[in-house]
């Protein structure tokens, strides 16, 4: 019973182009949730946050969005570049120290 | 930002040997550690939960007496893998956290490579 869901195992992007990543979730009581990237043999980096109160958060070329009717949130990689290409992982929390609950991965390419 | 790191980066090992993974928080006091693991092209999967100074807390599934955790510091947790076998082959990556919010998001070791042969 997965209750963080990332639906497409892989992305591929042109240079400069918008990569969106998606991620559905099916716990209503989450209130944190996380993008991280992540490359072969290494920890996961953070790379953005966005609460439950909110439906959009922005951090340079990094944008997420929250859609908490859906229980869907994205994210938004504007321009992309070939350095961007890692897998992704969206990820949720409840409140409090809780430990995270991550999907499956998104694999993004960029293509130069 | 906090630092943490976790050695070794990679371990091969031979079956029925114990293997011990050490995470630490440099910069920061990790009231809780997180331990995950993640095989080839899946998921990272909480195996155990621990608070400084009380016993760990494992997901169904996770084998307390396999898996050993010590989180008698602040700053420094271990993960023994115990009397390891082929199966236990995993990526291991512990992530401490002193609260310091989701804003932040929480911080992950480097991760280690266990291959038991």
């Amino acid at each position: 019973d997965q209750q963080v869901k990332q639906n497409s195992p892989s992305l591929s992007v042109q240079e400069g182009r918008i990569s969106i990543l998606n991620c559905d979730y099916t716990n209503s009581m989450f209130d944190y949730f996380l993008w991280y990237k992540k490359y072969p043999a290494e920890g996961p980096t953070f790379l953005i946050s966005i609460s439950s109160i909110k439906d959009k958060n922005e951090d340079g070329r990094f944008t997420v969005f929250l859609n908490k009717s859906a229980k869907h949130l994205s994210l938004h990689i504007v321009p992309s570049q070939p350095g961007d290409s890692a897998v992704y992982f969206c990820a949720a929390k409840l409140s409090g120290n809780t430990p995270l609950v991550f999907g499956k991965g998104t694999r993004l390419s960029v293509i130069a | 930002g906090a630092v943490v790191s976790q050695h070794p980066s990679r371990v091969i090992c031979k079956s029925g040997t114990s293997v011990k993974i050490e995470c630490r928080s440099l910069d920061f006091q990790a009231t809780t550690m997180f331990w995950y693991r993640q095989f080839p092209k899946k998921s990272l999967m909480l195996m155990a939960t621990s608070n400084e100074g009380s016993k760990a807390t494992y997901e169904q599934g996770v084998e307390k007496d396999k898996f050993l955790i010590n989180h008698a510091s602040l700053t420094l947790s271990t993960l023994t893998v115990t009397s390891a076998h082929p199966e236990d082959s995993s990526f291991y990556i512990c992530s401490p956290t002193g609260g310091q919010g989701e804003v932040q998001g929480y911080t992950f070791g480097s991760g280690t490579r266990l291959t038991v042969v």
